[in-house]
């Protein structure tokens, strides 16, 4: 089946520390997101990529850093300039040519300690 | 800039009640609107959209009407189910895929 697989869901890491999160999909799709939730925010853009090898910044996008380096990847690192970085990480995908819906992952939830 | 404005709830309903959340937009020009369903610990879905003025989407008994003229796009059931409990986001989308997303409603339904 096709989709979008975020790994892992939950996610534990000391403060200072920095951590990758993982976001892979199959669905063939150019365009690749990163969302940041928190309860009362709703969703707030970090990073966004519409083609391999090139990526954009979002609304909120300090302290965090992306590749993609392949269409199929994405992935967000939550660096320990992040000052306040427990959340739940929400990666999507969608066609180019919009507007298009977007395709979410399950999440992955972290928490620094 | 572009906005989406809807209560955060919780909307607590019984079963089989009608069900109104709320969605207005702040855009210039006409954005397509969606509106995602969020359930405990998962991502988002697509509920259902709507491209231009006056469109219904639909969608497992849900739906929403662009309205154009009150820059609105409410959602409506008319009979909820247990299993509807989630949270529920209005977003509108541009053709250059820049989204603007709600902060979501909260809905609790009781048996």
């Amino acid at each position: 089946d096709g989709g979008i697989t975020q790994s892992p869901k939950y996610l534990f890491r000391k403060e200072g520390q920095n951590v990758t999160l993982s976001c892979e999909q199959n669905l063939n799709h150019d365009a690749m997101y990163w969302y940041r939730q928190d309860p009362g925010q709703g969703l707030r853009l970090i990073y966004y990529s519409q083609i391999v090898n090139d990526f954009q910044k979002g609304d909120i996008a300090e302290g965090y850093s992306v590749s993609r380096e392949k269409k199929e990847s994405f992935p967000l690192t939550v660096t320990s300039a992040q000052k306040n970085p427990t959340a739940f990480y929400l990666c999507a995908s969608s066609r180019q040519g919009g507007p298009n819906e977007q395709f979410f992952g399950p999440g992955t939830r972290l928490t620094v300690l | 800039g572009d906005s989406v404005t809807q209560m955060e709830g919780p909307v607590t309903l019984s079963e089989e009640a009608f069900l109104t959340i709320n969605c207005t937009y702040t855009a210039t020009g006409y954005p397509s609107l969606f509106w995602y369903v969020q359930y405990p610990g998962e991502g988002l879905q697509l509920l259902l959209k709507a491209t231009k003025a006056d469109d219904k989407g639909s969608n497992k008994g849900f739906e929403a009407t662009y309205r154009k003229e009150t820059t609105s796009f409410h959602l409506e059931k008319g009979s909820v189910q247990v299993s509807d409990s989630a949270v529920y986001f209005c977003a509108l989308i541009w053709e250059t895929q820049k989204v603007t997303f709600g902060i979501g409603t909260k809905l609790q339904v009781i048996p």
